[in-house]
């Protein structure tokens, strides 16, 4: 089955800075790529996702890219704001292959120091 | 809309017993999935529920089950609890391919 990995675990940076979360994924078949932020005792919300037909995905400060050779993708949050604070979880997904059950990361604590 | 809803939100229960949880999906999606959220394992999935019919199924052992009526509504059963059950259930549903919307999820204690 699939693994997706991610780092880091914790990311502490400056209001104002850039913020980077990396995720690898093991099964090539995998063809849908979401990304949830999750604040302290609340659901899971769909931030961004991309799709394997497409390299890089923008939403305002929020960006996504995905390296299908090397199986990596990548969140990217640029001038950071104190309410981006929370975990964020990636994930993976063989859509519409009858294997719909996502495979997520353990998560990265992002914490936007003031 | 509404979202997904998901009841109870609370529970605590004793080893041994059983319990149900239920999923109300935002109205015309037809997919529900159900995850289990531990601090230690993450966000891990259970099963997935379309047109009344399991699909998929996570590495669980049987005593996590669930059904899905016909108007999408899903129901998880976990017997025989054990105290690592203990966790955040979280139900997902779906239109398109891919995109989960999840419910608040349900936090079940076992003592």
């Amino acid at each position: 089955g699939e693994n997706v990995e991610q780092h880091p675990s914790t990311l502490s940076v400056q209001e104002g800075d850039s913020a980077v979360i990396k995720c690898t994924y093991s099964d090539s078949a995998s063809n849908y790529f979401p990304w949830y932020k999750q604040e302290l005792g609340k659901r899971p919300q769909l931030i961004i996702d991309i799709r394997s037909n497409v390299g890089e995905k923008k939403d305002q400060r929020i960006a996504v890219t995905l390296n299908k050779t090397a199986k990596h993708f990548s969140l990217h949050i640029t001038e950071t704001q104190p309410e981006d604070s929370a975990v964020y979880f990636c994930a993976a997904v063989r859509a519409g292959g009858g294997a719909d059950g996502l495979t997520f990361g353990k998560g990265t604590h992002l914490i936007i120091q003031p | 809309k509404a979202g997904v809803t998901q009841t109870p939100r609370y529970l605590i229960k004793t080893r041994g017993q059983q319990v149900t949880l239920s999923c109300s999906p935002i109205s015309g999606h037809r997919s529900v999935s159900w995850y289990q959220q531990t601090p230690g394992q993450g966000l891990q999935f259970l099963f997935e529920y379309f047109s009344e019919t399991q699909r998929n199924k996570g590495n669980f052992p049987g005593r996590f089950s669930g059904r899905q009526f016909s108007n999408s509504r899903s129901e998880m059963n976990v017997s025989t609890l054990e105290l690592g059950d203990s966790a955040l259930y979280l139900c997902a549903s779906s239109l398109e391919l891919g995109e989960q919307y999840f419910g608040p999820g349900t936090r079940l204690t076992v003592t």
